[in-house]
Order: C-alpha cells, then structure tokens, then sequence
C-alpha cells in the first residue's frame, strides 16, 4: 500500500539551529515527493518537490529536502531556523492509484516549533 | 490573481442539514480537488476532477456530492451532515502541466452538531 509517514508529531528547535523534518515513504515505481507548509487558520502552501534528477531539492524560504531512494526518505531540513519557520509541515508523495489529477497522499503532519 | 477562493470559512451544522461549501480559482487550472484535514491524519482526498464535466471519488467521498460545471467552480455538497463530517476542508487545483504542484484554498471549518 501506498503510504507517507512522519514520524514525529513536533519537532522543538532553537532559533538559529538547523533543523530536519522527517518523512519516510512507500510507493510503487519512481516517488513523486512533496512538502507543504501551514501556518495557523491557513491552506497548505507549497515548498518543494522532487520528481527526478539531483537528490538535494531547493525550496522556498531557505528550505531543501534530501532525496534518499535507498532508505525511502525525503526529509526537510533548514541550516538556521526562524521563529517565522514554526507551522505545521506536512510531506506528501503523488498517488499512483490514480492516473490523472495529480492526487497526493499526505504524511499526517508534524508540528516544528521554533523558539527564540 | 485571487487564487483559490473557499466560503464559507465558518459553519456550523446540525446533523441531518445539509450545505454546500464554495470553490472557485481563477488561474484556468484544469484540475481541482476536495480535501478533508482531521488531527494526526494529514489531508484526505474527497473528491477531485479533471476538467469541466468530469468527477470522480477519492479516498473518503460517502457523505458528499461534486459537480464541475465550469472551469472555475467546484462546490461540495454535504447531503445529510453527521458529527463526523466535523473538520477542515480545503479545495486545491493545479494546471495540467503543473507537475502535481497544487494550490490551496484558506480552507472552511465545519463543525456538525
């Protein structure tokens, strides 16, 4: 079965510190992976995907996700966190159930929280 | 641009109403999609469509009726609200060619008494 996991519900990092956002998966064929991002009382705003070629992926706001095919993992990570980076992310890998629409699985969320 | 526009952002039901909760995007995006965001369970697929006309089921779509009439507008229908519709629904799109880059709406918070 198709799945996207986080493993932890909060991620606490001092400001300043870098910080990594775990996502594992498990999908059939070549991964289509995703992070979003949600700050309170808002939707979901993209931060980066990987759909094939270097395994480090820049995004948004000074974030990248690593690649790693051999451990299924595509964590996200930053090298100095800001207070302004404390949401909730979530990691999503493209459903392959469906062949049009572009559908996403998402991981269930982990809330990072970054103190001054 | 506006995006993706969702009303309303509030509402409250009581079980057995039922409503429709609003989506329209005005970026001429061929696909759009209905998600539903419960505690610890990330974001669920209800309904989705590929174009004007065309709809189909996701992963949770008892309890909820689409329709796609134009390119711009895609409203869920909540037949017969039940306290476990209670959560936040978010509508998306992405164009075609998008690679599955989708944008969200603000989201509406549903809580069915």
């Amino acid at each position: 079965a198709q799945s996207v996991a986080q493993p932890e519900d909060q991620v606490n990092v001092a400001e300043g510190n870098p910080l990594t956002v775990k996502c594992t998966y498990s999908v059939s064929g070549n991964p289509y992976l995703f992070w979003y991002v949600q700050y309170p009382n808002r939707g979901l705003q993209f931060l980066l995907k990987y759909i094939t070629g270097d395994n480090l992926v820049k995004g948004s706001y000074g974030f990248e996700a690593e690649f790693n095919k051999s451990q299924t993992s595509f964590h996200l990570k930053k090298p100095s966190a800001l207070v302004s980076d404390s949401a909730l992310y979530f990691c999503a890998v493209r459903d392959m159930r469906y062949n049009q629409g572009g559908k996403l699985i998402f991981g269930q969320g982990t809330e990072l929280s970054v103190k001054p | 641009n506006a995006g993706v526009t969702q009303t309303p952002k509030f509402q409250v039901l009581k079980t057995g109403q039922s409503m429709t909760l609003q989506c329209a995007q005005d970026m001429n995006h061929e696909y759009m999609s209905w998600y539903r965001q419960d505690p610890g369970m990330g974001l669920r697929l209800i309904h989705y469509s590929v174009g004007a006309g065309i709809t189909d089921q996701g992963e949770v779509p008892n309890g909820y009726n689409v329709s796609r009439s134009t390119t711009e507008d895609f409203p869920l229908r909540l037949l017969s609200a039940a306290p476990s519709q209670t959560s936040v629904y978010f509508c998306a799109s992405r164009s075609r060619g998008g690679l599955y880059e989708q944008y969200f709406g603000p989201g509406t918070r549903l809580t069915v008494t």
